[in-house]
């Protein structure tokens, strides 16, 4: 069945080093989503990336859809103890060539931020 | 618009014993998930909702798990017996059309199950 998968699974930096994590789906996506899950808290929808090559900002965040829509990454620059918690990203699950109704979430990046 | 809601937040109980978690989406929102979240991974969907109709339970442990959306809102999840492995966050999310994964979901707070 189709996977998603992220690394690194832990990341830690010191306040103002940037982080990055990267999604890697087995099979071509639609979309992909990015979530926040923030310590003993629930994921939060951040963006929805759509098209192929797409790049999106959101402050300090940088979002990016390969060109083949298999793969994502989520850059942060200059890391705050705020932008503590485990990110996800998430896409819909396939079977046979077919979208389902469904999110597959990857195993997620938690990061630490040391100030 | 209030967020989605879920009970109890918290819940500990012995195994063999019966639980049921309450949820209620955000309204007009159509489709409802309920997730299993083990400590360090990523949600795992149970079963999906649009409407009133279960259109996805594949992942459901049907032995001892159920489910139901009663007037397609409010949802309640329930395991009976529980075991041990039953301990996780069950998360109730919802968004707004019937498109699935193309779809923003909101999450509410989860219920923290541990069995002992």
């Amino acid at each position: 069945g189709q996977q998603v998968m992220q690394i690194p699974q832990y990341q830690h930096v010191q306040e103002g080093e940037d982080f990055t994590t990267y999604c890697n789906s087995s099979t071509t996506l639609s979309n992909i989503q990015w979530y926040k899950q923030r310590p003993g808290g629930h994921p939060v929808f951040l963006i929805q990336l759509v098209k192929s090559g797409e790049v999106k900002k959101q402050k300090r965040l940088t979002f990016q859809f390969g060109e083949a829509k298999k793969n994502s990454s989520l850059h942060i620059t200059a890391t705050q103890t705020t932008d503590v918690g485990t990110y996800f990203c998430a896409g819909p699950s396939t079977a046979g060539g077919t979208s389902y109704g469904k999110l597959t979430f990857g195993q997620g990046t938690i990061l630490t931020v040391h100030p | 618009e209030a967020g989605v809601v879920q009970s109890p937040r918290y819940k500990i109980i012995e195994k063999k014993q019966p639980v049921a978690f309450w949820c209620n989406p955000i309204s007009g929102h159509n489709t409802l998930y309920w997730y299993l979240q083990n400590l360090g991974q990523g949600p795992e969907l149970l079963i999906r909702y649009e409407n009133e109709e279960a259109v996805d339970d594949s992942q459901l442990p049907k032995d001892r798990f159920s489910a139901e959306r009663l007037k397609g809102v409010d949802s309640t999840l329930k395991i009976q017996p529980a075991e041990l492995g039953d301990s996780a966050v069950y998360l109730c999310a919802s968004s707004r059309g019937t498109s699935g994964g193309q779809e923003t979901q909101y999450f509410g707070p989860g219920t923290r199950l541990l069995v002992l």
